[in-house]
């Protein structure tokens, strides 16, 4: 069955710091990979996706992901972290054959420090 | 264009009382999600529909929950009756189609208490 794990369930950098957020995945096949943020009491937004080719994908606010498949992962980077970016940072993986049904993780929390 | 629409935002019953959420999709956006998201996980399908089809409800609580996508738009989610373990934010999402290639738009949530 797939699974998505993040392991940190918070994360606190420095307004100005890099960071980065890991997601580990089980699925069986070519997994379709996903990154969502969802500020308090608002939906999910689609930071990037992977499916297929260059491994780096660039998402939007400046974010990007790699994955890694010997390594089952898809952590979440970005260079300098801005106070805008604190919110909940969910990883999901596609279940390719159950249409777009995605499974996620637990999330992280990212609180930044001015 | 207009997002997902959900209402009500927040809703606060008593235990065994009934419950509605609704939402509205993005304008020709054929496939609709419910998710449930507990407070500190990530959200979990309830039920997908193509159309005005249920392709995927094995998760939904049957004898308690049920939902229906009239006419293929908009759709409602009903928890009759509610539990204390019911509460939660209920999440609407909506895609072109079922493509897993596809990007899922959500609404911003139904939350729900349960006294």
């Amino acid at each position: 069955a797939q699974s998505v794990t993040q392991p940190d369930i918070h994360i606190t950098v420095s307004e100005g710091a890099s960071l980065e957020l890991r997601c580990n995945y089980s699925y069986g096949a070519t997994p379709y990979l996903f990154w969502y943020v969802q500020s308090p009491g608002q939906g999910l937004q689609l930071l990037l996706k992977y499916f297929s080719g260059d491994t780096l994908v660039q998402g939007i606010k400046g974010f990007e992901a790699e994955f890694k498949r010997s390594q089952s992962s898809f952590n979440l980077r970005k260079p300098s972290v801005h106070w805008s970016d604190a919110a909940e940072y969910f990883c999901a993986v596609g279940a390719g054959n159950q249409g777009g049904k995605l499974i996620f993780g637990q999330g992280t929390e990212l609180s930044v420090k001015p | 264009e207009a997002g997902v629409v959900q209402s009500p935002r927040y809703k606060i019953i008593e235990k065994k009382q009934p419950v509605a959420f609704w939402c509205n999709p993005i304008s020709g956006h054929n496939t609709l999600y419910w998710y449930l998201q507990n407070l500190g996980q990530g959200p979990e399908l309830l039920i997908r529909y193509e159309n005005e089809e249920a392709v995927d409800d094995s998760q939904l609580p049957k004898d308690r929950f049920s939902a229906e996508r009239l006419k293929g738009v908009d759709s409602t989610l009903k928890i009759q009756p509610a539990e204390l373990g019911d509460s939660a934010v209920y999440l609407c999402a909506s895609s072109l189609d079922t493509s897993y290639t596809g990007e899922l738009f959500f609404g911003e949530g139904s939350r729900l208490t349960v006294l």
